[in-house]
């Protein structure tokens, strides 16, 4: 299917344990972000990645890991989760930087208990 | 910290009505971006309006920009059921970074 899907939609993991979220787009877009979106802070820049293998910190990097190896996959990883980190967790992609339209993902629905 | 703050949070009129919500800044800004998002899916985009402009219309959705009040205002135009949504504005200031609000709740009653 086109478009940016993220997986999985739901998620409980429990305090301390590692947790993947995945996310893939199949428009080759070259940027690629993750956010976090929390009542009272609406979407907060975790990463973002400017193409295969090159990635940067966003507003709100600690605790938070990600990857490029490929152009289409963009996984975040919590390497210890903590309940500060239960949020929904949004994927988005886009051509360029700037002016140009973000194509959002569903969100991942992560709690930590 | 943020840049772009919509007011109000929260909107609640009849279907028919127009909506209208805002959005102020603190920084000089490029450009300023509209998205939508509906309860439990991603944002999708609305309109981009370019600091260079004033104005700018897609169908039902009227954007205005006033850098020197550093403010935009989204106007939804004869409001559906379907409009029934939050409302970001994005502002991207230097090195091309986007920054979301917090959003305007506009509950549209059918």
């Amino acid at each position: 299917d086109a478009g940016i899907t993220q997986s999985p939609r739901y998620k409980i993991t429990e305090t301390g344990r590692q947790v993947t979220l995945m996310c893939h787009q199949t428009w080759s877009h070259s940027y690629m972000f993750w956010y976090r979106q929390d009542l009272g802070h609406g979407l907060r820049l975790i990463y973002y990645s400017a193409a295969a293998d090159i990635t940067d910190k966003g507003e709100v990097p600690d605790g938070y890991v990600v990857s490029r190896s490929k152009t289409e996959n963009f996984p975040l990883t919590l390497e210890s989760a903590t309940r500060s980190q239960t949020s929904v967790y949004f994927c988005a992609s886009s051509a360029r930087r700037g002016a140009y339209e973000q194509y959002f993902g569903p969100g991942t629905r992560l709690t930590v208990t | 910290s943020q840049q772009g703050e919509e007011d109000p949070q929260a909107l609640s009129i009849q279907e028919g009505e127009n909506a209208t919500m805002n959005c102020s800044y603190k920084t000089s800004i490029n450009n300023l971006q509209w998205y939508r998002q509906n309860s439990g899916r991603g944002l999708v985009h609305l309109i981009l309006i370019r600091s260079n402009e004033r104005e700018k219309h897609s169908g039902r959705l009227r954007v205005t920009l006033d850098t020197s009040k550093k403010s935009s205002s989204l106007l939804i135009t004869a409001s559906r059921a379907a409009d029934t949504a939050s409302y970001f504005c994005a502002t991207e200031g230097g090195y091309q970074k986007v920054t979301f609000g917090t959003g305007t709740k506009l509950q549209v009653i059918p």
